[in-house]
């Protein structure tokens, strides 16, 4: 079957820095994305890594390892807008579909 | 404000009846997929349509259908719904037919409420 692994919740404070894992075990392996949801409203795309490596945008980083099966999501300089629910989704073939990780809630304290 | 709309923005009904719910993906978007998301759970993919012709199913059950019309507007049809069916339902597109590189913008969902 297919998985996904992440945390259910982080609890972090303003202002620090905090890592969101993912972990995967799907049958094949295109890419893996990352998503924001605040209560009630609609996912918003981040980032995506197709290959091994770091990608920074701004303040938000996304880390693959293939070899590993995992992924992280790194958050900077943590805001209290930050506070949201964050998909990791795998695309894991050529048939297009993301298969997607039950969220993270990122709870953030003053 | 993702340019992916969605109608209606609520919807209460009753057990056993049928609904529809529309999306109008972003202008030059040519793919369209639907999800659901049941409360505090993540996003099941149902079904993806590309310039009118179905690309992609997930885990869409038989009494759910979807199509997407020539003008690339879409729809997803609700049959014989049960309580189990109440969620958020979310409309996405995207510019082509998929790939990790092809992202997805969300609309603002549709939250069903099946009583």
């Amino acid at each position: 079957g297919q998985s996904l692994e992440q945390p259910s919740e982080v609890t972090a404070v303003e202002g620090a820095i905090v890592q969101i894992n993912c972990t995967y075990q799907t049958s094949g392996f295109y890419g893996l994305s990352w998503y924001q949801q605040h209560d009630g409203g609609a996912p918003t795309f981040l980032s995506y890594n197709g290959l091994d490596g770091l990608e920074e945008t701004g303040r938000f980083s996304s880390f693959l390892s293939r070899s590993d099966s995992y992924g992280y999501l790194l958050l900077q300089e943590l805001q209290m807008k930050d506070s949201a629910s964050y998909f990791c989704a795998v695309m894991k073939d050529s048939n297009y579909q993301l298969i997607w990780g039950a969220g993270t809630k990122l709870i953030i304290k003053p | 404000d993702s340019g992916v709309t969605q109608t209606p923005k609520h919807l209460i009904t009753a057990t056993g009846q049928r609904v529809t719910l529309r999306c109008s993906p972003r202008s030059g978007d040519l793919s369209v997929y639907w999800y659901q998301q049941s409360l505090d759970q993540g996003l099941q993919f149902l079904i993806q349509y590309y310039n009118g012709e179905e690309r992609a199913k997930g885990n869409i059950l038989e009494r759910f259908s979807a199509q997407q019309f020539p003008d690339l507007h879409s729809e997803l049809n609700l049959s014989s719904l049960e309580l189990g069916d109440s969620a958020l339902y979310f409309c996405a597109s995207s510019v082509a037919g998929g790939g990790i590189e092809d992202t997805q913008y969300f609309g603002p969902g549709t939250r069903l409420t099946v009583l």
